[in-house]
């Protein structure tokens, strides 16, 4: 069965510092993965996503995530970090079908 | 949000009342879900649909029932709330560029008391 994990609850950066949100995987075939960003009240924004192709991903906001087959990670990064970043991040997996298993979230915090 | 409108925004039940949550969707969407957030799980799929009357279990189906009569809305019936099922209830749509759930709605927060 498909799995994802988030092995931080929290991640803590200053602002202007690259950030690095962690995300690790379980299928049996080719993963379908996503991160998504939660703001305070609000329903999920879809981020970025990979399929197939390059192993950096670019998505909204700056954010990138880098996918890694051997390590079955993929980690959201963003080069500078906002305040304004400062949101509640899912990573998800998705192996074909309909369905999508989401991890259980990194409360990320920007420090000014 | 595309267009997605959940109704009620919040709502207090009492144990073994029967509950509905709307979903509305204005964009002609084939493919809706619904989920329920919970502190440290996620988001955990309970039901979902890919057409009208089509409908399929998620992983924590119990005590939940949908309907979906027309494309635009999708209803998620508690049929005797209990306490665990309090939680945060999002609806989401699929969207075919992205291939995934793109779209959520602000979420129903339900209280059984």
């Amino acid at each position: 069965a498909q799995s994802v994990a988030q092995p931080e609850d929290q991640v803590n950066v200053a602002e202007g510092n690259p950030l690095t949100v962690k995300c690790t995987y379980s299928v049996s075939g080719n993963p379908y993965l996503f991160w998504y960003v939660q703001y305070p009240n609000r329903g999920l924004q879809f981020l970025l996503k990979y399929i197939t192709g390059d192993n950096l991903v670019k998505g909204s906001y700056g954010f990138e995530a880098e996918f890694n087959k051997s390590q079955t990670s993929f980690h959201l990064k963003k080069p500078s970090a906002l305040v304004s970043d400062s949101a509640l991040y899912f990573c998800a997996v998705r192996e074909g079908g309909f369905k999508t298993i989401f991890g259980a979230g990194t409360r990320l915090f920007v420090k000014a | 949000d595309a267009g997605i409108t959940q109704s009620p925004r919040h709502k207090v039940t009492e144990t073994g009342t029967p509950v509905t949550l709307r979903c509305h969707q204005t964009e002609n969407h084939r493919y809706m879900y619904w989920y329920r957030q919970d502190p440290g799980h996620g988001l955990r799929l309970i039901h979902y649909s890919y057409g009208v009357k089509d409908t399929d279990k998620g992983e924590v189906s119990d005590g939940y029932s949908v309907s979906r009569s027309k494309t635009e809305d999708f209803l998620l019936t508690l049929e005797s709330a209990t306490s665990s099922q309090t939680s945060v209830y999002f609806c989401a749509i699929r969207n075919r560029e992205i291939d995934t759930e793109a779209f959520f709605g602000q979420g129903t927060r339900l209280t059984v008391v």
